[in-house]
């Protein structure tokens, strides 16, 4: 059964970068055309992020794009997020996901929190 | 940006109700529409597909309809793991963009 975990600091300082990997297990990364992250603010809605495909090729929000990048590891079957110069405004939780009908399968999500 | 919109943002109903909740995009997205159940502390899960089409492994008590700008979801004999927080996508275009969600609690 796919599964996908996300990683990394649960706290991060303002103007900081934040820093998110997602390991994916059971499944090849290779095997699905695009994966994902996708954010939702304490008491907010969903927000897409950005997208990788298996080429490596990459699709961002363009309210976020200037500070983001995503990469994915093939040998460690894992992609990542990096946020740059970050802000209150980006405390949420946030999540990884595997795109091929729609978003089909999500990590539990990782609660960051931007405060000094 | 196509903006997507939800009705209603909550709603409470009982075990074995039928409820719809609709969802609309600010311009035609064909059928590039997915619905999304979330629950605090879990995973979300991903019920439905091209606007009608049921992921793997959902209950057929969930069904999708819609076209273009206009559609919704419907669960037919609402069960007790139901109440949830639904949201729509569209995928149509980029960026890819979010419903504001429906609650849906215990009347």
């Amino acid at each position: 059964q796919v599964q996908l975990q996300e990683s990394g600091p649960g706290l991060v300082k303002p103007s900081e970068t934040l820093s998110l990997t997602c390991n994916v297990s059971a499944y090849s990364i290779t095997s699905a055309p695009y994966w994902g992250w996708i954010r939702q603010p304490p008491g907010k809605g969903l927000e897409w992020i950005g997208n990788i495909y298996e080429d490596g090729n990459t699709h961002y929000n363009p309210s976020l794009k200037s500070r983001v990048t995503i990469s994915v590891d093939t040998s460690k079957n894992h992609f990542s997020l990096k946020l740059a110069s970050v802000t209150a405004a980006d405390t949420a939780v946030y999540f990884c996901a595997k795109y091929e009908d729609a978003f089909d399968i999500w990590g539990l999500g990782t609660m960051v929190t931007v405060s000094s | 940006d196509i903006q997507m919109t939800q009705s209603p943002s909550s709603l409470s109903a009982s075990v074995g109700d039928r409820i719809i909740i609709t969802c609309r995009a600010s311009q035609a997205i064909g059928t590039w529409l997915a619905w999304y159940q979330l629950k605090p502390g879990k995973a979300p899960k991903a019920l439905i597909f091209a606007a009608s089409r049921l992921q793997t492994g959902v209950p057929g008590r969930f069904s999708g309809s819609g076209f273009g700008t206009d559609f919704t979801l419907t669960i037919a004999g609402l069960q007790p793991e139901d109440f949830a927080t639904y949201f729509c996508q569209q995928y149509g275009d980029y960026p890819l963009t979010f419903g504001p969600g429906t609650k849906v609690d215990v009347k």
